[in-house]
């Protein structure tokens, strides 16, 4: 299993918005709706923000949003705050042998 | 609350063993898969092993095969990592992570830091 493809980098001023991609293949991303975003700070542990391609859990801000068309998923930060400066990875389940695969991770730097 | 607490990092020599564990609270931990998930320094996220409810199915990512084993005690409300036969590129954070369906990772520990050097 490959890993999924991100921009390495994706930067924005405050109150702008800006996009990230994970592109996958027929078997994973464009297959099944079980696509999932992971925000990670410095020195800390990745925190679950968007499940299923759009789902956010509770406590995550509806400024980020999750779609997805075809073999690629994309995650929406709307109204960049200072604190949405970090490494930002998509996940995708990839059928019932699927054993795990993450993208390869998107820095999001607030300008 | 959910929490997961991972421990038993440190340093070791290549060749060498360890074993990680992580405490589980705040639900029911013995209805849920678990996963082991790794971050070498400065790199991404690479998931590693996981483990259904009771322990039936196992799965590996090819590199740790045959050397690394993931194991739980549901009366404990413990996840365990035997890691044997350690490797430099076996260097990384290694996070506990709470494994839903379509491969979702809801909730993550603090992470334990494994570092395999001479």
């Amino acid at each position: 299993q490959s890993a999924l493809t991100q921009p390495p980098s994706a930067s924005g001023s405050p109150g702008q918005s800006v996009t990230i991609s994970c592109t996958g293949t027929s078997s994973d991303v464009g297959a099944y709706n079980y696509v999932s975003w992971y925000q990670q700070h410095p020195g800390k542990a990745p925190k679950l923000i968007i499940y299923e391609v759009s789902k956010r859990p509770s406590g995550v801000p509806d400024r980020f949003s999750g779609s997805k068309s075809g073999n690629t998923a994309s995650l929406t930060v709307s109204g960049l705050q200072a604190e949405d400066e970090a490494d930002y990875y998509c996940g995708s389940y990839a059928g019932s042998n699927d054993l795990g695969v993450f993208g390869t991770g998107t820095t999001v730097t607030v300008l | 609350e959910v929490q997961l607490v991972e421990s038993g990092g440190g340093l070791v020599q290549p060749g060498g063993s360890l074993r990680l564990s992580c405490a589980a609270s705040g639900f029911t931990f013995g209805i849920y898969w678990m996963s082991w998930v790794r971050q070498a320094p400065g790199k991404g996220l690479e998931w590693v092993a996981n483990i259904k409810e009771d322990g039936s199915e196992i799965y590996y990512v090819d590199s740790v095969k045959g050397r690394f084993t993931i194991s739980r005690d549901n009366t404990k409300n413990s996840l365990y990592f035997q890691m044997n036969s350690l490797r430099a590129e076996d260097t990384a954070v290694y996070y506990c992570a709470r494994l839903r369906p379509g491969t979702t990772w809801d909730y993550w520990g603090q992470g334990t830091l494994v570092t395999v050097s001479s």
